[in-house]
This record gives structure tokens, C-alpha cells and sequence, in this order.
């Protein structure tokens, strides 16, 4: 099956910095790619997402880019902001069904010093 | 907010209770979803519902035991647990319109401590 590998696991940043976090896939028929972020108390919610017939994808201070060959796609936050700070996961869809399934990486706690 | 509400948010109960998860979708979504999130692991799949037939099963123990009645709600009915099946239980649902890379949208969890 699919294996999601996020890193790094913790990240500090001073406010208005950037912050990338990466995550490999090893299931090369995978061809969707979300984004969730958790915030305390509450449930992942989408921020941005990428298919395979695509290489990057921005929305405002959020991109997103995927490397098909390498299997691996890398979440970037510009001028982060201190409501930045929460629990990013990724995911990748394998596909081949008419619902999701996703498999997650492990998470990314990012904190945004002010 | 997202549309997905779930009840109760907190639940404490002893190894011989049995208790129900409850999950509702006002998005009108074809296809609901069961999640353990545990510390320091991955949001595991556990049940996937669509159009309210069972479709995946990911080898969850028996004492977790879900139920569709229809497509805007989701039980998961609890019996007999352990305190390893404390976790975060969240649902979620998405429409099913292209082919598996649906947005899934998540609820806000039930807060589960098995004593």
C-alpha cells in the first residue's frame, strides 16, 4: 500500500519568514495530494491541493509543488503569520476508487513566533 | 463550519461500556468516513461508507462496529474497548464526483479516553 513520509516533524519560524515542509509518496499510481491543516480542538481542514497533471499550485501565501519523478511534494507558507501556527499533514490519494483514500504523513507542528 | 458535526466532542468510558459515535453531514455528500488519530501517528483510515454500503474495512478490531443509515449519517458504535482506543475519532465525507480525489471535508472529532 501507500507510505506517506513527512518531514520535518516540528518547525519554528519567526513571524514573516517561510516555511516549507516536505513529504515523499511511494505509490507512483498516486495522483492527488491535499493539504490539511489542524488547528487546536478542531479537525483538518483543506488549504490547498495538487494532481498529478500538475507541477505547482499557489493561493495567496500558500503553495504547493509536486516532483512526479521523485515522488515527493512540499507544502510552502510565505511571510508566516502567527495564525500560521497549527498541525500540517499531508496526504496522497491512491486513487482507483470512486471515494478518497487517503494516506497521511505524520504531521508537521509549526509554530510562528511573533 | 465545515458542515461535518459530530457528537459527543468529549466521552469517557470504562472497558465494559458500550457507547455510539455519532456523525452528521449537511453537504450532501455521497461518502462518509471513520478516522483514529492517535498522538504522534497518522490519521488511519478505519471505514469508508459509500452511498451508505460499507466499502472498506482497513482490519479495525470487532469492537468497533460502524453504522450508515443514510447518506448524511454515521455511527460507530463502541463496546468492550481499551485504554489503547483512546484517540481523537474524527468522520468526515466527500461527494465522490471525481474518482477518489474528492476534497474531504472533516469534522471537529470525539475525544475518546478508554479508562
Amino acid at each position: 500500500g501507500e507510505n506517506v513520509e513527512q518531514h520535518p516533524s516540528t518547525l519554528s519560524v519567526q513571524e514573516g519568514d517561510s516555511a516549507v515542509i516536505k513529504c515523499t509518496y511511494s505509490d507512483s499510481a498516486s495522483n492527488y495530494f491535499p493539504w490539511y491543516k489542524q488547528e487546536l480542538g478542531k479537525g483538518p481542514q483543506l488549504i490547498i491541493d495538487i494532481r498529478s497533471n500538475v507541477g505547482e499550485k499557489k493561493d495567496q501565501r500558500i503553495a504547493v509543488t509536486l516532483n512526479k519523478t521523485a515522488k515527493h511534494f512540499s507544502l510552502h507558507i510565505t511571510e508566516t503569520q502567527p495564525e500560521d501556527s497549527a498541525v500540517y499533514f499531508c496526504a496522497a490519494s491512491q486513487g482507483g476508487t470512486s471515494y478518497g483514500k487517503l494516506t497521511f504523513g505524520q504531521g508537521t507542528i509549526l509554530t510562528v513566533h511573533p | 463550519e465545515t458542515g461535518v458535526t459530530q457528537t459527543p466532542r468529549h466521552l469517557v468510558m470504562g472497558m465494559t461500556n458500550k457507547k455510539s459515535l455519532k456523525c452528521e453531514q449537511h453537504l450532501g455528500h455521497n461518502a462518509m468516513y471513520w478516522y483514529k488519530q492517535s498522538a504522534k501517528k497518522p490519521l488511519e483510515l478505519m471505514f469508508v461508507y459509500s452511498l451508505e454500503e460499507r466499502v472498506e474495512n482497513n482490519s479495525v478490531p470487532s469492537r468497533f462496529s460502524p453504522e450508515c443509515p443514510n447518506s448524511s449519517h454515521l455511527f460507530l458504535h463502541l463496546h468492550t474497548l481499551q485504554p489503547e482506543d483512546s484517540a481523537l475519532y474524527l468522520c468526515a465525507s466527500s461527494p465522490e464526483k471525481t474518482g477518489g480525489t474528492d476534497t474531504q471535508y472533516f469534522g471537529p472529532g470525539t475525544r475518546l479516553t478508554v479508562l
